[in-house]
């Protein structure tokens, strides 16, 4: 099984701020990763697939990079409706995700 | 506009079977090549992917699940199903129904949309 680890858990950022997120796949998963939001009481929401597509209706603020089992999320400037938790998912080899980050407010 | 929607009972005795319903609406599940899946997250934590079908039995479950579950698609209901059997505390959660997209080669890979999920607790 391939094991995602998202790095920190949890993220204080102030409103307006860039946020980093990352993660490490146990091994190379080529570009098939995924990104999701999940606000509390919601499911989760596609932000990105293949590593670095948008989904449909994301907003540019939101980018994915890399490849192989390194893996970033950055937001450039946090809006209020941002403060969520972030997942990632690879689809390599079946299907696994990462624990989460959470983002908070600073 | 496609949208998922699951249903079943929201609270099951231990040793018993978890008996869960997506229903599809906006869409065809037999018509569209794609699919479907369940994923649970148990309160306060991650998701963990349970099990992925296609319209024609085509199946695909999580190794660490794979001795109690059971995916099944009623094309005549626009619905596929999930069971899971001989449950414990452990598999308290809210369950998810969601569509797979076509990755690399129509690949099933990421997880959209998804239902709202439905909480199902084990309890006696």
């Amino acid at each position: 099984e391939i094991v995602m680890t998202q790095s920190p858990a949890t993220l204080s950022v102030s409103p307006g701020e860039r946020a980093t997120l990352s993660c490490r796949a146990s091994q190379s998963v080529s570009s098939n990763l995924a990104w999701y939001q999940q606000k509390p009481g919601q499911a989760p929401r596609l932000l990105i697939y293949g590593a670095s597509t948008r989904a449909t209706g994301i907003p540019a603020r939101f980018s994915g990079s890399g490849s192989g089992t390194e893996f970033t999320l950055t937001i450039s400037s946090l809006q209020s409706e941002d403060f969520a938790v972030y997942y990632c998912q690879q689809y390599n080899d079946w299907w696994t995700f990462g624990q989460g980050t959470k983002v908070e407010i600073k | 506009q496609l949208q998922l929607q699951e249903s079943g009972p929201g609270l099951v005795k231990p040793s018993e079977t978890l008996s869960l319903n997506c229903t599809v609406s906006g869409g065809s599940i037999s018509s569209s090549n794609y699919y479907w899946g369940w994923i649970r997250q148990p309160p306060g934590k991650g998701l963990e992917w349970i099990g992925s079908i296609y319209y024609n039995g085509g199946i695909y479950y999580n190794p660490s699940l794979k001795s109690r579950v059971t995916i099944s698609v009623d094309t005549s209901k626009n619905q596929f199903s999930l069971k899971l059997s001989s449950v414990t505390a452990a598999d308290t959660a809210v369950y998810y129904c969601a569509r797979l997209g076509r990755g690399i080669a129509a690949r099933p890979s990421w997880f959209d949309p998804w239902g709202q999920g439905t909480l199902v607790t084990v309890s006696s």
